[in-house]
C-alpha cells in the first residue's frame, strides 16, 4: 500500500513555463513533506520542504503548496529551465516520531525542452 | 565537504556470494539509513539507525543485515546474494528532517 503517490510518471514542459509536480499521501500522521531532485548516477538532493503548520513554502523558483484536507502537495517551478530536467521525488515523514525516516513516492521524470 | 560516502560504486555478484556496502558520514548525524531504488520505483527503506549501537528494520529488510558500531559508519551486509537484490543502494544520514544521500552503489546479482 503506497502511502506517498506520484501518479504521473513523467512531465514535459517548455523552457520558461511553469512545471507543476503533484503528490498525494494517505497517512494522516505525516506532518513533514520534502521534495528531492535526482540526476542520473547521483544521489537524491534535497530541494524544498514544508511542515503541516504551513500551506506554502517558497525558495527562489521553487514553491511547495500543501493542502492537508486533500492530503495533496505540489511543487511549482517557475520559470522552468533545462537544468531542472531530473527525477523529482516527493517524500513524507512524521517529524514528531522517534526518527525522521522518510517514505518516498515513485518519482516524476521532468523534461524541460529548450 | 565529503558528506555521505558510499563504496563501492559498482559491483557484480554471483548468486550466493556475500558482500558489504560501506557507508560513512562526516556530519556527526545520529540518524543513518539504507534505501534501495528499483527501476521505476521510489526509494524503499531497508534498515535505519538512530544512533551508534541501535538499528531497526525498515520496509524491505529481508536478505540484509546492518551494524552501527560508530556514529560515522553504517555498513549494509548481503549474506546470500539473490537476483532480487539487483538494485541501486543509497545510504543517507540526517540530524532531523532533511536526509543527505550518498551517490549510490549499483549492485547486480547474476
Amino acid at each position: 500500500d503506497q502511502q506517498v503517490k506520484q501518479n504521473s510518471p513523467s512531465l514535459s514542459v517548455q523552457e520558461g513555463r511553469i512545471s507543476i509536480l503533484n503528490c498525494d499521501y494517505t497517512n494522516s500522521m505525516f506532518d513533514y513533506f520534502l521534495w528531492y531532485k535526482k540526476y542520473p548516477a547521483e544521489g537524491p538532493t534535497f530541494l524544498i520542504s514544508i511542515s503541516s503548520i504551513k500551506d506554502k513554502n517558497e525558495d527562489g523558483r521553487f514553491t511547495v503548496f500543501l493542502n492537508k484536507s486533500a492530503k495533496h502537495l505540489s511543487l511549482h517551478i517557475v520559470p522552468s529551465q533545462p537544468g531542472d530536467s531530473a527525477v523529482y521525488f516527493c517524500a513524507a515523514s512524521s517529524i514528531t516520531g522517534a526518527n525522521s525516516k522518510l517514505t518516498f513516492g515513485k518519482g516524476i521524470t521532468l523534461s524541460v525542452r529548450p | 565537504n565529503a558528506g555521505v560516502t558510499q563504496t563501492p560504486k559498482f559491483r557484480i555478484l554471483k548468486i550466493g556470494q556475500s558482500m558489504t556496502l560501506q557507508c560513512a558520514q562526516d556530519m556527526n548525524h545520529n540518524y543513518m539509513y539504507w534505501y534501495r531504488q528499483d527501476p521505476g520505483m521510489g526509494l524503499k527503506l531497508i534498515y535505519y539507525s538512530v544512533g551508534a549501537g541501535i538499528t531497526d528494520k525498515g520496509e524491505v529488510p529481508n536478505g540484509y543485515n546492518v551494524s552501527r558500531s560508530t556514529t560515522e559508519d553504517f555498513p549494509l551486509r548481503l549474506e546470500l546474494a539473490a537476483p532480487s537484490q539487483t538494485s541501486v543502494y543509497f545510504c543517507a544520514s540526517s540530524y532531523v528532517g532533511e536526509l543527505f544521500f550518498g551517490e549510490g552503489s549499483r549492485l547486480t546479482v547474476l
